[in-house]
């Protein structure tokens, strides 16, 4: 049973535009909740994180939206740019401890 | 400063023969996670060792374990390999038992 989902598989996205990634979750218990990004052949890197006491989260060009009512949380990327295109994880826990991971949305910046 | 190192990078098997993986932490992190990334799917949760004892266990068989070590390296063994076991296995450390966890580049294990 899939508790996080990222629903679009890709998404393309011109330079200098947002991006906005979306990622879904069943749990209601989840109140930790973070971003990977993935290039080919590397480990995941950490990107940011967002508690459930938060509805927002803000570092550099990277904010996290966390709609706990909705059970849906977002990552939007201003301005893209051609280094962000890479496979992107969303993942939730209880209390930061078990990951569960979504399914990644590759992401393409096109010049 | 290292980040998380694992070894090997590439690995070949056959079914029913057994694999060990290992794991090097971030200098001063006591906590290691596995995971199992097959291809196209999320990273899947397998075990959490904090402090050198188990802490969490996903859905995996018996035939997985692992171990941490005091220096707070790592250890996957995985018994009587399937050919389903064909994956990406990353490893995970953080500071905490709770917290963000930053990844090493993993171990492709292909099992033929």
């Amino acid at each position: 049973d899939q508790q996080v989902k990222q629903n679009s598989p890709s998404l393309s996205v011109q330079e200098g535009r947002i991006s906005i990634l979306n990622c879904d979750y069943t749990n209601s218990m989840f109140d930790y909740f973070l971003w990977y990004k993935k290039y080919p052949a590397e480990g995941p890197t950490f990107l940011i994180s967002i508690s459930s006491i938060k509805d927002k989260n803000e570092d550099g060009r990277f904010t996290v939206f966390l709609n706990k009512s909705a059970k849906h949380l977002s990552l939007h990327i201003v301005p893209s740019q051609p280094g962000d295109s890479a496979v992107y994880f969303c993942a939730a826990s209880v209390t930061g401890n078990q990951f569960y991971f979504g399914t990644g949305t590759s992401l393409t910046v096109i010049p | 400063d290292a980040g998380v190192t694992q070894s090997p990078t590439h690995l070949i098997k056959t079914r029913g023969q057994h694999v060990t993986l290992r794991c090097s932490p971030i200098s001063g992190h006591k906590s290691v996670s596995w995971y199992q990334q097959v291809l196209g799917q999320g990273p899947q949760f397998i075990f959490q060792y904090y402090e050198k004892e188990e802490r969490g266990r996903g859905n995996f068989p018996d035939r997985f374990s692992a171990r941490q070590f005091p220096n707070y390296s790592s250890e996957l063994n995985v018994n009587a390999l399937l050919l389903g076991d064909s994956a990406l296995y990353l490893c995970a450390s953080s500071f905490a038992r709770y917290g963000e966890q930053f990844f090493g580049p993993g171990t492709r294990l292909t099992v033929l």
